[in-house]
């Protein structure tokens, strides 16, 4: 059975630094892609990381390009999310997801439950 | 970045009731276009990947539909366990985007 489990949120001051964790079991943890997804409170979803299996190629969007760092080790089946100059607005529930390609097309297929980041001084 | 607009952004149905959902994307995503469910304080899961492929579990009352620019989502007959909010995602073009959501609440 897959899971993913988040960890790491909390409360952060404007301007400082959390890490979020995802533990993945039941899975070939080292043959997907993985992602971090946001949701802000009472918002929609929001793609805030990639990193390919190996963990060679990493892409985000503008908001947080320069900030968050998505890295992996897949030795012992954890996804990271480290996030730098935290800002009011990156306060919302991180979600871990696998990525799945099935003839090319991808999709999340599996999702941990979340860890909430909360910014605010 | 490719925009995906739902509509409507929340709708009221009945049990048994059949609710259709629209997804238009800004660009053609080439059917690359998946559907997602979330429930208050759960993860979203997937319900149809590539336009019209349910996910393994999936009910059958749940189809998806469409090409191009243009996607929709059915329910064919409403149950209880069916209110949520619903997202679509095109995964065609990097950023992947989302829908900005369709609730489906209780009439």
């Amino acid at each position: 059975q897959v899971q993913l489990v988040e960890s790491g949120g909390g409360l952060a001051q404007p301007g400082k630094s959390l890490r979020l964790s995802c533990a993945a079991s039941g899975i070939t943890f080292s043959s997907y892609a993985m992602h971090w997804v946001r949701q802000a409170p009472a918002k929609g979803l929001e793609w805030v990381a990639l990193i390919s299996y190996d963990g060679t190629t990493q892409f985000y969007p503008d908001s947080v390009k320069g900030r968050f760092t998505i890295s992996r080790d897949n030795s012992k089946n954890i996804l990271y999310l480290q996030m730098n100059s935290l800002r009011a607005d990156d306060t919302a529930v991180y979600f871990c997801t696998r990525v799945q390609c099935t003839g090319g097309k991808c999709y999340y297929d599996h999702w941990g439950q979340g860890t909430l980041v909360t910014v605010s001084s | 970045d490719i925009q995906m607009t739902q509509s409507p952004s929340s709708l009221s149905a009945s049990v048994g009731d059949r609710v259709t959902i629209t997804c238009r994307a800004s660009q053609n995503i080439y059917s690359v276009l998946n559907w997602y469910q979330q429930k208050p304080g759960e993860a979203p899961k997937l319900l149809i990947f590539s336009v019209s492929t349910l996910q393994s579990g999936v009910p059958a009352r749940f189809s998806g539909g469409g090409s191009g620019t243009d996607y929709t989502l059915t329910i064919s007959s409403l149950q209880p366990e069916d209110f949520a909010t619903y997202y679509c995602q095109q995964t065609y073009r990097n950023p992947w985007t989302f829908g900005q959501g369709t609730k489906v609440e209780i009439k």
